[in-house]
């Protein structure tokens, strides 16, 4: 059973440039959630996908979109970089929508982006 | 009022001492409460859950909710230096599992 992998582990862009990060999910894991997580804070949940679809998004602008694929990979996609989008980009998989009890969601150890 | 209110430490301690780590929350509506594990250059592992009010134990750790002054706690005993980490206590509102609500965490520091 493999993991959340993320690509790529560290990136360095300017301000007004576009970044695209990368997710494969665990293995049997159809939804993908992505957060951001500045520097000594917790993670913010940006959004989530489920069977292709955006399924509930966080207080992030709608310059951050994503993708989900066929086989429940994900893209985030960030436009026009800001210096506050500095910050670590997790990805989290996990099995359905709602699971019983918590549903678990497995990290994958994120992309570093720093934008100058 | 941030809706999940965590100290982010450091907090450094001896090797074999008892750790309390806490959070504080403003929405009585929360069912479950989660605590998080991250190692360095990581992403978050889920270290325990509960539901609704009382102790969770699990080895070496308990989880504690007092949904009546809306307060978690994590306790860790004969702490080790493979504990350092940081710690971020989490919820999920109403309805969104994997929409997690972070606290800011709380580094730990276990030293021999």
């Amino acid at each position: 059973e493999t993991g959340v992998t993320q690509s790529p582990t560290h990136l360095i862009k300017t301000r007004g440039q576009q970044v695209t990060l990368r997710c494969s999910s665990q293995s049997g894991h159809n939804t993908v959630s992505w957060y951001q997580q500045a520097l000594g804070q917790g993670p913010q949940f940006i959004f989530q996908y489920y069977r292709e679809e955006e399924n509930g998004r966080g207080n992030f602008p709608p310059r951050f979109s994503g993708l989900q694929f066929p086989n429940y990979s994900s893209e985030l996609n960030v436009n026009a970089l800001e210096l506050d989008d500095s910050a670590l980009y997790l990805c989290a998989s996990s099995l359905g929508l709602r699971g019983s009890g918590a549903n678990v969601l497995t990290f994958g150890a994120g992309s570093r982006l720093t934008v100058l | 009022q941030k809706e999940v209110e965590q100290d982010p430490g450091p907090l450094s301690v001896p090797e074999g001492a008892i750790v309390s780590l806490n959070c504080t929350y403003s929405n009585s509506a929360f069912q479950y409460f989660m605590w998080y594990r991250q190692y360095s250059r990581k992403g978050p592992e889920l270290l325990m859950y509960t539901y609704s009010s009382g102790n969770k134990e699990d080895g070496r750790f308990t989880a504690q909710v007092d949904k009546s002054s809306k307060y978690i706690s994590l306790f860790i005993r004969d702490s080790q230096p493979s504990d350092s980490a940081t710690y971020l206590c989490a919820v999920p509102p109403s309805g969104g599992y994997n929409k997690l609500i972070f606290g800011a965490g709380t580094r730990l520091a276990v030293h021999p």
